[in-house]
């Protein structure tokens, strides 16, 4: 199985802040990688497919990049409504893994 | 507007049996790849189980730690996934969420979740 980590595992931030959250695959997954944002009590949703491809109706904020192991979402003037926790998912091959998540607050 | 319905969750005891069913609305379902995944209190995102199209044969493929305990099935004609869940342990208590497969395996698409709790 491919294992997934992220950093930080958490992180605190202010409005307008540029946020970069990492994730690293255990083994090259070309740009087969996802991004979601979860809310308590809600579904994931999600925000950038193909590691850079942001999906219809997310901010343009949001931006993905990397290839291979190592990824990167950036946030680039964080928002209210983005205080979240997002997961990276790999979608190279079963098991698609999340990674633990960061969970982004004030 | 495409709409993804979990039911079937509740309370259960440990080594019974229970079965939840994913509804979905506004898309083509037979077109998609569904998948369940869960959520324990307070943990990540744990995949449990997809079931493929019917053009590439209808099989479903489990977490280790459900295979041979549980079940993935589908009803295009109905456009509902069903997952049997049977032997149920107390760290099978999570959240339970369908999802849509996208083409290259991203989650466009997700249910609200519903709770399965596994307690004596």
């Amino acid at each position: 199985d491919i294992q997934m980590t992220q950093s930080p595992s958490s992180l605190s931030a202010s409005v307008g802040d540029r946020v970069t959250i990492t994730c690293r695959a255990s083994q090259s997954i070309s740009t087969y990688l996802n991004w979601y944002q979860q809310k308590p009590g809600k579904a994931p949703n999600l925000l950038i497919y193909a590691a850079s491809t942001l999906q219809s109706g997310v901010p343009s904020r949001f931006s993905g990049s990397g290839s291979g192991t190592d990824f990167t979402l950036t946030i680039s003037s964080l928002q209210p409504e983005d205080f979240a926790t997002y997961y990276c998912q790999q979608s190279y091959n079963t098991p698609p893994n999340f990674g633990p998540g960061t969970k982004v607050d004030i | 507007e495409v709409q993804l319905v979990e039911s079937g969750g509740g309370l259960v005891e440990p080594g019974r049996s229970l079965r939840l069913s994913c509804t979905g609305s506004g898309f083509t379902f037979g077109n998609y790849a569904m998948s369940w995944f869960r959520q324990a209190p307070g943990k990540g995102l744990e995949w449990v189980s997809h079931i493929r199209i019917k053009t590439y044969g209808g099989t479903a493929d489990y977490a280790a730690s459900v295979k041979g305990r549980f079940s993935l099935s589908r009803d295009d004609s109905r456009s509902i996934a069903y997952l049997q869940m049977n032997n149920l342990r107390t760290e099978d208590t999570a959240v339970y969420f369908c999802a849509a497969r996208g083409s290259s395996g991203w989650y466009p698409y997700w249910g609200q979740g519903t709770l399965v709790t596994v307690s004596s």
